[in-house]
């Protein structure tokens, strides 16, 4: 089955340093990915959409200058949140759709505490 | 805008018997809805897809209904087991994403 996959799976960094997060598609093409995060006993909040080789889709009050994303293949997806700030602490899950299929992959998460 | 509720936080429910979670929604008319588990600290895994023409989709010990009369998803574990115990996410589509209830979790009691 559609394998994703996600790097680092969780970290620990200083108040106003960057962290990049990896989504990468193991045994299929991406041709959109999707960024979300995820509040303790919430849902998943979408909070960007990208195809690759365009520039993302960011969802209302996401700021694209802190949520950096980049889509430079069909495999691989980059979220890098920059200035971290303790409220940015949460978990990110990536997905991955391969063409116009409707069904998202899931990578396993990412979780972010931001000292 | 849109909105997702799922009947209840938490269902327990004892080993064998059926568990039945709630998805109703409000606002919207998605083309398809959708059914996810998620474990703690994992991320979701797609269970079922049904249709806005279907009514009813079945996959093993899994069955999903779908009435956009009622704007309501109804999804079904026959049989359960402990194994099952995890929250149940309903995700309905938008244009070109999903949109997900808060989940419920559900725990199978041997």
């Amino acid at each position: 089955g559609a394998v994703v996959s996600q790097h680092p799976s969780r970290v620990i960094c200083k108040s106003g340093t960057s962290v990049k997060i990896e989504c990468r598609s193991l045994d299929f093409q991406a041709t959109t990915m999707f960024w979300y995060r995820q509040f303790p006993k919430q849902s998943l909040m979408l909070m960007a959409t990208s195809n690759e080789g365009s520039k993302a889709t960011y969802e209302q009050g996401v700021e694209k200058d802190k949520f950096l994303i980049n889509h430079a293949s069909l495999t691989l997806s980059t979220l890098t949140v920059t200035s971290a700030h303790p409220e940015d602490s949460s978990f990110y899950i990536c997905s991955a759709a391969e063409g116009y299929q409707e069904t998202q992959y899931f990578g396993p998460g990412t979780r972010l505490l931001v000292l | 805008s849109q909105k997702i509720e799922q009947n209840s936080e938490a269902l327990n429910i004892q080993e064998g018997k059926t568990a039945t979670l709630t998805c109703n929604y409000t606002n919207y008319s998605p083309a398809y809805l959708q059914w996810y588990r998620q474990d703690p600290g994992r991320g979701p895994v797609f269970l079922l897809l049904i249709r806005e023409n279907e009514k009813e989709k079945r996959k093993e010990r899994l069955k999903v209904t779908f009435d956009t009369t009622l704007k309501q998803s109804l999804f079904h574990i026959t049989a359960s087991q402990p194994a099952d115990s995890a929250t149940y996410l309903c995700a309905l589509a938008g244009a070109n994403n999903l949109f997900f209830g808060t989940g419920t979790r559900l725990t199978v009691i041997p």
